[in-house]
């Protein structure tokens, strides 16, 4: 079974900061998913990778397969950016496994 | 891009009564739906996995009776909760695989059910 860990648990910071999320996972995957859930409970997918970076306005991913490691950054934060935001690992029709979540507050 | 509509996004429902969910997928077909819960401030728990035109595979501890799954076609999935009890209340949310390079799984907008 693969553990999928994240940190940090809480992320309070200024507007405008660069912000890196970080996720680690202990079995090897297809795929690494970053999710975004904002206070209403909507959950956004933002990425899916599987190898390599991969970037979208504001929000580039990384992961590193050997380290078996995957970063979420946001440049520029802005309050928006305001959510809990998922790692995930799984592909096509089996299940996910979910990270704890990273809480982040962007302040203004 | 592919979306999966959800409704209804709230419903208050009394002790004792059912309640339908639905989740639709609106420009791909959906051959598996994921049915997940979510208590405040904790993670997702997949309660069961549906598969079109069969039955659903529940995950360990998940009343199969109490939430009734159907998948009868590739673009809808309902999950009902039977006899509705305060601790049914929650947050419930679908899932599907897309099968798009860009982010692989697309979400519902959940499900708020609080049982009174």
């Amino acid at each position: 079974k693969n553990e999928v860990e994240q940190s940090p648990q809480n992320l309070t910071a200024q507007e405008g900061e660069f912000i890196t999320i970080n996720c680690s996972y202990s079995v090897g995957i297809s795929a690494l998913h970053w999710l975004q859930q904002h206070p209403g409970g909507g959950i956004v997918s933002l990425f899916m990778l599987s190898s390599g970076k991969k970037k979208h306005g504001r929000l580039i991913a990384t992961i590193n397969i050997q380290e078996k490691h995957s970063s979420l950054h946001i440049t520029a934060s802005h309050p928006r950016d305001s959510a809990v935001y998922i790692c995930a690992v799984g592909f096509g029709n089996e299940k996910l496994t979910f990270g704890t979540g990273t809480r982040l507050t962007i302040i203004p | 891009g592919a979306v999966v509509s959800q409704h209804p996004s709230r419903v208050i429902c009394k002790s004792g009564t059912s309640v339908k969910i639905e989740c639709r997928s609106l420009d791909f077909q959906a051959t598996t739906m994921f049915w997940y819960r979510q208590f405040p401030k904790q993670s997702l728990m997949l309660m069961a996995t549906s598969n079109e035109g069969s039955k659903a595979t529940y995950e360990q501890g998940v009343e199969k009776d109490k939430f009734l799954i159907n998948h009868a076609s590739l673009t809808l999935s309902t999950l009902t909760v039977t006899s509705a009890h305060p601790e049914d209340s929650s947050f419930y949310i679908c899932s599907a695989w897309t099968g798009q390079s860009n982010y692989g799984y697309t979400f519902g907008s959940g499900t708020r059910l609080t049982v009174v």
